[in-house]
């Protein structure tokens, strides 16, 4: 069965510090990955995704970004922190080639002061 | 592009009672809907999900939705709900304009009455 995990669970960060949110998936190989972040009041927004290592397409710019050093390895970082990173960031994935169900993990809640 | 309108922001119901979650979309092709689950600081658990076929889909938990092509709906309905029900539901569309991207509605916030 696979499995997706999420760390840290919790971060509080200070206006203008750097960010590292890791995703890494279990159980499958060359998933389809995403980030999403869920700012108080709102829905998920999509941030990136991406379809293969080195693979990312961001869907809002912002002064944020993703990588996937590994197949099974999604990161969300930042050079500089604002207030309005603030949220719950998720990670998704879906099985390659299949269209339909993105899993996700456990989430990460960011708060920035 | 596919769109999501989940009404009404907050659903409060008793114990035993219908629970009903509407929620309508639009696509200009054929769409895969699903409904997801939200626990306080938790991650999304899918429900249940339309892809193809019967339109009447059951899910986890007693939950089942019914597409409604003609009504560009897919309304989440539970005969009697428990305590263990209150969450945060979100509806979302994929489709293949949009690369089965999921969009997704605001999300409804269901507490249950004892």
């Amino acid at each position: 069965s696979q499995t997706i995990h999420q760390w840290p669970a919790t971060l509080v960060q200070p206006v203008g510090s750097p960010l590292s949110l890791e995703c890494t998936v279990e159980g499958t190989s060359n998933p389809n990955l995403y980030w999403y972040r869920q700012a108080a009041g709102r829905g998920l927004q999509l941030l990136f995704y991406s379809v293969g290592i080195g693979q990312i397409s961001s869907e809002v710019p912002q002064n944020l970004s993703a990588s996937r050093p590994q197949d099974r390895q999604f990161i969300l970082s930042s050079k500089k922190l604002l207030l309005s990173d603030s949220g719950f960031y998720l990670c998704a994935w879906r099985f390659e080639g299949l269209t339909d169900t993105q899993y996700f993990g456990p989430g990460t809640r960011l708060t920035v002061l | 592009a596919q769109s999501v309108t989940q009404l009404g922001s907050h659903v409060s119901v008793s114990e035993g009672a219908l629970v009903l979650l509407r929620c309508n979309y639009s696509s200009s092709v054929p769409p895969y809907l699903f409904w997801y689950v939200q626990y306080p600081n938790q991650g999304l658990q899918l429900l249940l999900k339309y892809t193809t076929g019967a339109t009447l889909v059951k899910g986890i938990n007693g939950f089942e939705a019914e597409f409604k092509k003609s009504e560009t709906s897919f309304h989440l309905t539970k005969p009697s709900a428990h305590m263990s029900d209150a969450a945060e539901y979100f509806c979302a569309v994929s489709d293949l304009s949009n690369d089965y991207k999921l969009s997704f509605g605001a999300g409804t916030t269901v507490t249950v009455r004892a």
